[in-house]
């Protein structure tokens, strides 16, 4: 089992939608938990950590966390063109104090 | 401006011919990383150091060696290349190994023929 998955879409949405993308991990006792985008060639940058359950807003950017599901999802309101982009789930493994990348998620935004 | 740089941008090569590729940060962080990333595969780290003359093995780190001589830099040297490594290669910094962001360089995007 990998330790961080997300679905590697692409997934798309008309402008203007929620987004939701979604990551699981495996380590039960993982206790930080980062997205970052990374745009076509350009290197990631992060936009929402989350560190307890429930949700986090920063802007039209809403983390979830539930570590009873091991679960973590991001969703962006009213989506923009601008938001297409590859969103990389990324786990802080207790375990051995470091942090996993998932394969990331395409996401496509219609104008 | 705060950022991590790298040299060079893209490179081709052929097998067994050593290449270094070179990293450096001027925001003054303790712990640096190479990442390499592949379709399908995320972002996987080859080597990190904690700070100089301190690095380890991450994950996938055969065929490749670093070093931390200076605080601000950090190459990546792949003493035999194959083209197994070819990939996109990333540094990254952050102020030390228990701070959660990470600041990552442009990438190094490599093919080995």
């Amino acid at each position: 089992q990998k330790e961080v998955e997300q679905n590697s879409g692409p997934l798309s949405v008309p402008e203007g939608a929620i987004a939701s993308l979604n990551c699981t991990y495996s380590d039960r006792g993982s206790q930080s938990f980062f997205w970052y985008r990374q745009y076509s060639g350009k290197s990631p940058e992060l936009i929402m950590s989350i560190y307890s359950n429930g949700d986090k807003e920063d802007g039209r950017f809403t983390a979830q966390l539930n570590k009873a599901s091991q679960y973590v999802s991001l969703l962006i309101r009213d989506s923009q063109p601008s938001d297409s982009a590859t969103y990389l789930c990324a786990v802080r493994v207790t375990s051995y104090d470091k942090v996993i990348f998932g394969p990331g998620t395409s996401l496509s935004v219609i104008p | 401006e705060a950022q991590v740089t790298q040299n060079p941008r893209y490179l081709i090569t052929v097998t067994g011919k050593k290449l270094t590729v070179t990293c450096s940060q001027n925001m003054n962080h303790e712990y640096m990383s190479w990442y390499r990333q592949d379709p399908g595969l995320g972002l996987r780290q080859i080597y990190y150091s904690m700070n100089v003359e301190v690095t380890d093995k991450g994950d996938v780190p055969e065929g490749y060696k670093v070093s931390r001589k200076e605080k601000r830099n950090f190459p990546l040297i792949l003493e035999s290349p194959s083209p197994n490594q070819t990939s996109l290669y990333f540094c990254a910094s952050n102020p030390g190994a228990d701070q959660n962001e990470q600041f990552f360089g442009p990438g190094t995007r490599l093919t080995v023929l």
